[in-house]
């Protein structure tokens, strides 16, 4: 079993729809990442969160340690939202000298306008 | 700032040549970091640095080599390039607080 589970594996919205993506993880967790990646480009770091909620924009972060799950809410998406959506957590054993982060495969989201 | 350069963005190799990636940061971060990422899984760590002079190995650390005589800059060394390293290329930095800030990848092709 993967460490990292993200779901649903492709997602196609229309514009202006309210999108969630979910990301679970099995091991204990000092933070967890929500990347973006556009097609052929770069990744961009969205979010780093250890607990609660964090909000930017159109987007909304949210985890719940307990349930070791994360969820990453879109907002009136747009076609400029479709990217490859990526969670990433840093394990306990993060000492600070080694990133020991542990990536998901990515979610592929497509806004149709 | 320009924040974190990679080059090449693309490259071809043959089997068994060898080529560094370049990877430069204006932001004065301590922890720099090499990822590939093949299609369907996740970014796999290479290799890692907590500042100059000092290097260590991640998950998929073979065939690859690195340095880092700079604050600034962080070559990966590709020694006897295999179809197995066909891959994209991810360098990151980090100030040392867990935020990453990553390149624009380098997409690279063994034949």
């Amino acid at each position: 079993k993967n460490e990292v589970e993200q779901s649903p594996q492709n997602l196609t919205a229309q514009e202006g729809e309210f999108i969630t993506i979910n990301c679970s993880y099995s091991v204990g967790i000092s933070a967890l990442h929500w990347l973006q990646q556009h097609p052929g480009g770069g990744i961009v770091s969205l979010f780093m969160l250890s607990s609660g909620k964090k909000k930017h924009g159109r987007l909304i972060a949210t985890i719940n340690i307990q349930e070791k799950h994360s969820s990453l809410h879109i907002t009136a998406s747009h076609p400029r939202d479709s990217a490859v959506y990526i969670c990433a957590v840093r394990s306990l054993s993060y000492t600070g000298a080694n990133s020991k982060l542990t990536f998901g495969k990515g979610i592929t989201l497509s806004v149709r306008p | 700032n320009a924040g974190v350069t990679q080059t090449p963005k693309f490259r071809i190799l043959k089997i068994g040549q060898s080529m560094t990636l370049q990877c430069t940061q204006d932001m004065n971060h301590n922890y720099m970091y090499w990822y590939r990422q093949d299609p369907g899984m996740g970014l796999k760590l290479i290799y890692y640095s907590v500042g100059a002079g000092i290097t260590d190995k991640g998950e998929v650390p073979n065939g690859y080599n690195v340095s880092r005589s700079t604050t600034e800059d962080f070559p990966l060394r590709l020694e006897l390039a295999a179809p197995s390293q066909t891959s994209v290329y991810f360098c990151a930095s980090s100030p040392g607080n867990g935020e990453l800030f990553f390149g624009e990848g380098s997409r690279l092709t063994v034949l």
